[in-house]
């Protein structure tokens, strides 16, 4: 089941912020939002997770609504590099869940 | 820390033979393991589920004849792609779920495997 909607893509300007939008309507309350990217030929890498807080890392940002239905990534000032497919992925942190990828958003930064 | 890594990383390789791909957790033991399969422009669908000591769990529609997993030890997976065809060609990817520490229950990714079959 699609538990995430993302754009299937989008471009930024270098040196600009990328916000990437993902709704997930259906979330469950002990469901956590992650974020990975995967730059081509390569495998995913964890960027950032949050559960109802906002949250920062060295990479990126998480914004999560208030009523947890959508959530944004923000990566500060995009670089050619940050180029790659994003995934926003639901899921509990349980010993039994997995991570299931969707589509994503191919995020094309633009020099 | 936190590091997966997958042998080798690319290989080719003749129809009807089979290939092994090996993915280690290099610092941390790995209980279970996924293995994923991603062709061009499509995103990863997960195979399987390797549990170490025992028989992997495959997802629905993977033959689990054709591609053999084997989890012997707590750092290494094994996936085995059996009497390869060109169709089997795709991008192969493990990943490895941690069970100790800050990062419980989280999954790593290795760098993949690209098969191509001939």
């Amino acid at each position: 089941d699609a538990k995430t909607t993302q754009p299937p893509s989008m471009d930024c300007a270098e040196g600009r912020a990328a916000n990437l939008p993902c709704n997930h309507s259906t979330i469950s309350g002990n469901e956590y939002v992650y974020w990975y990217r995967q730059i081509h030929s390569q495998g995913p890498q964890y960027i950032i997770h949050g559960l109802k807080n906002n949250e920062t890392n060295e990479m990126a940002s998480l914004i999560i609504t208030e009523d947890r239905k959508s959530s944004t990534l923000i990566l500060p000032h995009a670089t050619l590099r940050d180029t790659a497919v994003y995934y926003c992925i639901v899921r509990l942190k349980t010993s039994y869940d997995k991570v299931i990828f969707g589509p994503g958003t191919s995020l094309s930064v633009i020099p | 820390g936190a590091v997966v890594s997958q042998h080798p990383s690319w290989v080719i390789c003749k129809s009807g033979t089979s290939v092994k791909i090996e993915c280690r957790s290099l610092d941390f033991q790995a209980t279970t393991m996924f293995w994923y399969r991603q062709f061009p422009k499509q995103s990863l669908m997960l195979m399987a589920t390797s549990n170490e000591g025992s028989k992997a769990t495959y997802e629905q529609g993977v033959e689990k004849d054709k591609f053999l997993i084997n989890h012997a030890s707590l750092t290494l997976s094994t996936l085995t792609v059996t009497s390869a065809h060109p169709e089997d060609s795709s991008f192969y990817i493990c990943s490895a779920r941690i069970t100790t520490g800050s990062s419980y229950n989280e999954q790593f990714f290795g760098p993949g495997t690209r098969l191509t079959v001939l």
